[in-house]
């Protein structure tokens, strides 16, 4: 199962900045924060991951609470091709964890 | 660089029919995932490859689904006999043996058992 808690879906308007929440509250030490996205028929797209600070690239930041239960994923000027459903996924930086998924937030980007 | 390839995008046979689906990773990436996404939900680790060698096919129904990586290249996933419910999406990913990070997804195929 899934260790991440995500809201269904979300809704926001173009040129605004999309926070997406996510809830990990059983996260392990080692574990890091990974966010993908996946457009209509189109395979997941990775983001962004963390351990514990923030982090931002060329796609979004990411900031991690101090406790490491939660998290938000910032589109900081979202555009109607953001529309997508956003996974925020747990697991441990090595070849053998495996990615788990759970059902994401859809987020709606409106005109 | 050129992303992961699969082919066919769709195709849509009836129950109890048998079905291949190809996938050519990123150049030079060692470790090769086969995902099913049934609608509505997030993808579902099938089998992961390193190399040619099986690391991970706990979650493979392997009284029908198969799947192969002879020259630890390119992939081929079979089901055989199909069930209806077997209708979904199916993802391959790849990423670098040294990277553990972000995994590289192709477009899918379309499954559609009648």
């Amino acid at each position: 199962d899934a260790k991440t808690t995500q809201p269904t879906s979300m809704d926001c308007a173009e040129g605004r900045a999309a926070n997406l929440p996510c809830n990990h509250s059983t996260i392990s030490g080692n574990e890091y924060v990974y966010w993908y996205r996946q457009i209509h028929s189109q395979g997941p797209q990775y983001i962004i991951h963390g351990l514990k600070n923030n982090e931002t690239n060329e796609m979004a930041s990411l900031i991690i609470t101090e406790d490491r239960k939660s998290s938000t994923l910032i589109l900081p000027h979202a555009t109607l091709r953001d529309t997508a459903v956003y996974y925020c996924i747990v697991r441990v930086a090595n070849r053998d964890d495996k990615i788990i998924f759970g059902k994401g937030t859809r987020l709606h980007i409106l005109p | 660089e050129a992303g992961v390839a699969q082919s066919p995008r769709y195709k849509i046979i009836e129950k109890r029919q048998s079905v291949a689906f190809w996938c050519n990773p990123i150049s030079g990436h060692a470790t090769l995932y086969w995902y099913q996404q049934i609608l509505g939900q997030g993808p579902k680790l099938l089998i992961q490859f390193q190399n040619n060698g099986v690391v991970d096919d706990s979650q493979l129904p392997k009284d029908r689904f198969s799947a192969e990586r002879l020259k630890g290249v390119d992939s081929t996933l079979k089901i055989q006999p199909a069930k209806l419910e077997d209708s979904a999406v199916y993802l391959c990913a790849s990423n670098q043996d040294r990277t553990y990070n972000e995994q590289f997804f192709g477009p899918g195929t379309r499954l559609t058992v009648l």
